[in-house]
């Protein structure tokens, strides 16, 4: 199993520019997620899906879009990008919410925007 | 407000040595879910260990155990004769019933002596 595949590993962008973190899971799980990390600041939900069609916002959700319409796949939208969306972006997956499942995470996207 | 506090920002320890990472938490949910990763230097969360909130013994993961004081709202991670691989950040965090996320503590930076 691949587990939780993100892509790219690495991105620069300049400022104004738009792109599409890739977030890809084949464990059937229901429950995908986009944490962003920053410095001093562990890692904060920006936008989450309970299953295919169906998503909502985090703590964090302004600049960044998303949408669900398979199982396996959540990309995340950064509409036009700023230099505070620099940070290293996760995606983590779940069978389901609650207590007692825990997360598989992707091994992260590192963006830089100049 | 549900909280992860990890007051460590860093810690060096020499190898073979036990250590303790700190992890407070604040919730008033009864029914949550209590999880540590491991993030080395090239940045994929690992998950090591997890403790649910009306587990009696305490999780154990090989060399990792979780110290669970539920009265004190403490869920410190013990690592037992460490090794140069244990240096990384180290998070600690919760779940809840219903909730859509997991909250992250600020991490803790180990670095391991030879």
């Amino acid at each position: 199993n691949a587990g939780v595949t993100q892509t790219p590993k690495f991105q620069v962008l300049k400022t104004g520019q738009s792109m599409t973190l890739q977030c890809a899971q084949d464990m059937n799980h229901e429950y995908m997620s986009w944490y962003r990390q920053d410095p001093g600041m562990g890692l904060r939900l920006i936008h989450y899906s309970v299953g295919a069609g169906i998503t909502d916002q985090g703590e964090v959700p302004n600049g960044y879009n998303v949408s669900r319409s398979t199982t396996e796949d959540f990309p995340l939208r950064l509409l036009s990008a700023a230099p505070s969306q620099t940070s290293v972006y996760f995606c983590a997956s779940s069978y389901s919410t609650g207590p007692t499942y825990g997360y598989t995470f992707g091994s992260g996207t590192r963006l830089t925007v100049v | 407000a549900q909280k992860i506090t990890q007051t460590q920002p860093g810690m060096f320890v020499q190898e073979k040595e036990a250590v303790t990472l700190d992890c407070t938490y604040d919730t008033s949910d009864q029914s949550y879910g209590l999880f540590w990763y491991k993030q080395p230097s090239s940045g994929e969360m690992i998950f090591l260990i997890y403790q649910g909130s009306y587990d009696e013994q305490n999780a154990t993961e090989g060399r990792y155990s979780l110290n669970f004081q539920k009265a004190r709202k403490s869920a410190n991670l013990v690592i037992s004769a460490s090794q140069l691989g244990d240096s990384a950040m180290y998070f600690c965090a919760m779940s809840l019933r219903g909730a859509q996320k997991l909250v992250f503590g600020q991490g803790t930076r180990l670095t391991i002596n030879p």
